[in-house]
């Protein structure tokens, strides 16, 4: 069973600049959380969705979004890119909310 | 605020000899304690996990020690081994809303 997939794995971006970060779930299933690594903050909790609709979110401005799609592929967006930004993105999926998560190996974003 | 604390930052442990990691939570709603593994360049998995109806849980090498009444609960490695090198995060959450909250992480070293 493929695990989750996250794409790209590198990406470099300049400040002012927009980024979609893309994620596959394991199949089956439906829910899709998304986290913020950094060395300073740890791993911080960015939103979930289930069934195409956002279920919890963290506290990261609205420059931070996302979406899922009926096949449960999930899109993380961030607009007006800062040089704060650059992390770790990582995506986890599970089969609800009560299930154990199953991460990715993330996205490197580095803002130059 | 930092609702789960994790200690040490740091660990350095003799191959064979015993890691021990501890983590303190403030939430009592918190009733799932999964701790996870993390090797560099990997996305975080899933290492062993407890809920609060049990004191302990062995799996092989991997021992999670839980006290509720002092809201404190401990990863044990025994017989660690260089392989075993990582960062371990702690995590909490609560039935209905699975979205955990981290501690900080811990980096281990197992030294040959």
């Amino acid at each position: 069973k493929a695990g989750v997939t996250q794409t790209p794995r590198y990406l470099i971006k300049t400040r002012g600049q927009q980024v979609t970060l893309s994620c596959s779930p394991i199949s089956g299933h439906r829910s899709v959380s998304w986290y913020q690594q950094t060395p300073g903050q740890g791993l911080q909790f960015l939103f979930e969705y289930f069934s195409e609709t956002q279920r919890n979110k963290g506290n990261f401005p609205g420059r931070f979004s996302g979406r899922q799609f009926s096949n449960s592929r999930s899109e993380m967006n961030v607009s007006t890119l800062e040089l704060g930004d650059s992390a770790l993105y990582l995506c986890a999926s599970s089969l609800d909310e009560d299930q154990p998560q199953h991460f990715g190996d993330g996205t490197r974003l580095s803002i130059l | 605020q930092q609702q789960v604390k994790q200690s040490p930052q740091s660990l350095i442990v003799q191959k064979g000899g015993i890691s021990i990691i501890n983590c303190a939570y403030e939430n009592t709603a918190f009733d799932y304690f999964p701790w996870y593994q993390q090797f560099p360049g990997k996305g975080p998995a899933l290492l062993i996990a407890i809920r609060p109806d049990v004191s302990e849980k062995k799996e092989g090498r991997f021992t999670i020690s839980f006290n509720k009444s002092a809201k404190q609960f401990s990863l044990h490695i025994m017989d660690s081994q260089p392989g075993d090198s990582a960062t371990y995060f702690c995590a909490a959450s609560s039935l209905g809303r699975y979205i955990p909250t981290f501690g900080r992480g811990t980096s281990l070293i197992v030294h040959p």
